[in-house]
């Protein structure tokens, strides 16, 4: 069974400042997928980014990156220039590329950006 | 597109009461996927649909939980009889195979008192 790890329960940075989160997976398949979730407070799952992992090209939407190491099963999100908007809770999930399209996903990060 | 349309919002209810959530997927979407959150498990699959047949529903908890999907366009996940710890926020998400990505309702607020 695959179980995703993300070891930051609260994070807090200043408007403008750029912010890394943490993410560790274990699998035994060679294809999948990683997410990147946020939700704000109105509750709504929004998707932010996606990773394919047989594209070593990490990557990218706007303000947001990933730094995607498949040895070492490690998939951070990068926000840069923070803003206020930015505050929610962040989920990394994982899905299988083959068979069964269930996200599984880490317990999140609850990210707070201060004025 | 509308995205995925859940309702109600809130629920609240007693104990024992029959609780049906209701969800309609993005249109042409053809996974759909309940999910259920808690403060004290995170996120947890509850079942998932293809093509509107149930294929792995192992994360419904007891019996007492039930969820169908009688046409593409609308799923619903009965509760019968609730009890309190069925209190949580119920998602209802739907993706297409290309996509490789779920895109979720608002949620319902399950309160069961």
């Amino acid at each position: 069974a695959q179980t995703v790890t993300q070891s930051q329960p609260e994070m807090s940075v200043q408007e403008a400042e750029t912010v890394t989160l943490s993410c560790t997976y274990d699998t035994s398949e060679n294809n999948y997928y990683l997410f990147w979730y946020k939700q704000p407070p109105s509750r709504q799952m929004i998707l932010v980014i996606r990773q394919e992992a047989y594209k070593q090209q990490n990557a990218t939407e706007n303000r947001f990156s990933v730094n995607f190491q498949k040895a070492a099963k490690s998939f951070s999100l990068k926000i840069s220039d923070s803003q206020l908007g930015d505050t929610a809770m962040y989920f990394c999930a994982f899905m299988k590329a083959q068979g069964a399209q269930k996200l599984v996903f880490g317990q999140g990060t609850r990210l707070t950006i201060n004025p | 597109d509308a995205g995925v349309i859940q309702s109600p919002r809130h629920e609240v209810t007693e104990m024992g009461q029959e609780v049906t959530l209701r969800c309609k997927p993005i249109s042409g979407h053809d996974y759909l996927f309940w999910y259920r959150q808690t403060m004290m498990r995170g996120l947890e699959l509850l079942i998932y649909f293809n093509n509107n047949v149930p294929i792995d529903d192992s994360g419904m908890p007891e019996d007492r939980f039930s969820a169908k999907m009688p046409n593409a366009s609308f799923s619903t996940l009965k509760i019968q009889p609730s009890e309190p710890r069925d209190s949580a926020v119920y998602f209802c998400a739907s993706s297409l195979v290309s996509t490789r990505g779920a895109f979720f309702g608002q949620g319902t607020r399950l309160t069961v008192v």
